[in-house]
């Protein structure tokens, strides 16, 4: 079966970390870019960061830029984001994403997402 | 950066009804590299249109999208109880890479 689970959300402090997993299965993970897009409580979608299938190309949104890192390990099957830094805005649910590029070093569409995992900054 | 600006915010239709939702960029998008999801409560996204009008697989025809340039539209034929749900379109494939989002349009029963 074709699918993404994601693991590691949780209740952090304002500046922790935390590292988010996703583990892929039912397709050739290393032939697709990845992605992280995550949903604040009752706001709407935002692209967070983005990784080529080799894992050579990493893009960020600016808000996350030199705060969180996309890795992924194609042995295992598996896509990351290392989060630093946290702030209260970044309370969301963060979605993996099986991302079609159509245009390199661009951002594609993404046709398979995964159930998220909730991630809630607080004291 | 093009922000992609949808209407409405909410729309409210029986089942049955036909529903034009409008996703409008604020520059051209180029190729027509635009998707739409859905998503139902406590429920991920799914894709249901990407190149503006080429329907994802497994999506029922009643879906389709259409548009060129800043403006384009989904339109759900005639609405099953399942399709219920909060509409948002992406951009994709510009330069700086970013995955934008527009704020989404909620369909809800009238």
């Amino acid at each position: 079966e074709v699918q993404l689970l994601e693991s590691g959300g949780g209740l952090v402090q304002p500046g922790g970390s935390l590292r988010l997993s996703c583990a892929a299965s039912g397709f050739t993970f290393s032939s697709y870019a990845m992605s992280w897009v995550r949903q604040a409580p009752g706001k709407g979608l935002e692209w967070v960061s983005a990784i080529s299938g080799s894992g050579g190309s990493t893009y960020y949104a600016d808000s996350v830029k030199g705060r969180f890192t996309i890795s992924r390990d194609n042995s295992k099957n598996t896509l990351y984001l290392q989060m630093n830094s946290l702030r209260a805005e970044d309370t969301a649910v963060y979605y993996c994403a099986k991302t079609i590029v159509v245009v390199p070093a661009a951002i594609g569409y993404f046709d398979l997402w995964g159930r998220g995992t909730l991630v809630t900054v607080s004291s | 950066e093009i922000v992609l600006t949808q209407s409405p915010g909410t729309l409210s239709l029986s089942p049955g009804e036909r529903a034009t939702l409008s996703c409008r960029a604020s520059q051209s998008v180029s190729s027509s590299y635009l998707a739409w999801y859905q998503q139902k409560p406590g429920q991920a996204p799914r894709l249901l249109i990407y190149g503006a009008s080429s329907r994802a697989t497994g999506i029922p025809d009643r879906f389709s999208g259409s548009g060129s340039g800043t403006d384009f539209t989904l339109t759900i034929s005639r609405l099953e109880p399942e399709d219920f749900a909060v509409y948002y379109c992406q951009q994709y494939g510009s330069s700086p890479p970013r995955g934008t989002f527009g704020q989404g349009t909620k369909v809800e029963i009238k």
